[in-house]
């Protein structure tokens, strides 16, 4: 989708780095998803954003929604190899939602 | 998980061929939907369903058409399956608040068109 940008295409890291998914937006963002896949399987739903300044956490991946509402970030801390796949922001643009075209992320043990 | 359930699970066609791919959902969610996934295209919205008979076109509608006879079953049909049309094709569901909730998806349907 056009109207989300996600960076980087992506990530290769050594286990028990930090990483972090951009994914911005030319408007304001009513409703920010984060989805995660794994290789021949479904998007799998991570967290959802809906305020500004709103930060949410779940096990070692932390989502914010930035204050102007135009930006998220996902973090992952200390990454393993479970966290790799490709990642996806999904926003609701117009009467459905669109995503960003996803970021795949390898983690080497 | 949610309960979808997306048949069949692999695909293959012939050129010019209709092809009919189902989506099954036991949440009773008012919206569903059907992406494809395509190499540089990310996810594209083809058609959705906001209620039994009640449909509407996506971003990439072309070539494709939808039924929703009962709340539960969401038919994506090619009348005419083309090279093009080679992706993998996820369903998907929404609760009643629309807007405000997530997307459930399915394992996805990989249809080849030889």
């Amino acid at each position: 989708s056009q109207e989300l940008e996600q960076s980087p295409q992506s990530l290769i890291v050594q286990e028990g780095k930090n990483l972090t998914i951009n994914c911005t937006s030319s408007k304001t963002l009513y409703g920010l998803y984060w989805y995660k896949q794994k290789y021949g399987e479904g998007l799998i739903f991570l967290m959802m954003l809906q305020k500004g300044g709103e930060e949410k956490s779940h096990e070692k991946i932390t989502a914010k929604l930035d204050e102007k509402k135009q930006q998220s970030s996902l973090h992952i801390t200390a990454s393993q190899p479970s966290h790799a796949g490709i990642y996806l922001c999904g926003a609701d643009i117009s009467t459905d939602m669109r995503f960003g075209a996803g970021t795949r992320l390898t983690v080497k043990p | 998980d949610a309960g979808i359930t997306q048949s069949p699970r692999h695909k293959v066609t012939e050129t010019g061929t209709p092809v009919t791919l189902r989506c099954h959902q036991t949440e009773n969610h008012r919206y569903m939907y059907w992406y494809r996934q395509d190499p540089g295209h990310g996810l594209r919205l083809i058609h959705y369903s906001y209620g039994v008979k009640d449909t509407d076109k996506g971003e990439v509608s072309d070539g494709y058409s939808v039924s929703r006879s009962k709340t539960e079953d969401f038919l994506l049909t090619l009348e005419s399956a083309t090279s093009s049309q080679t992706s993998v094709y996820f369903c998907a569901i929404r609760g009643d608040r629309g807007s405000n909730s997530p997307l459930h998806f399915g394992n996805g349907t990989r249809l080849t068109v030889t």
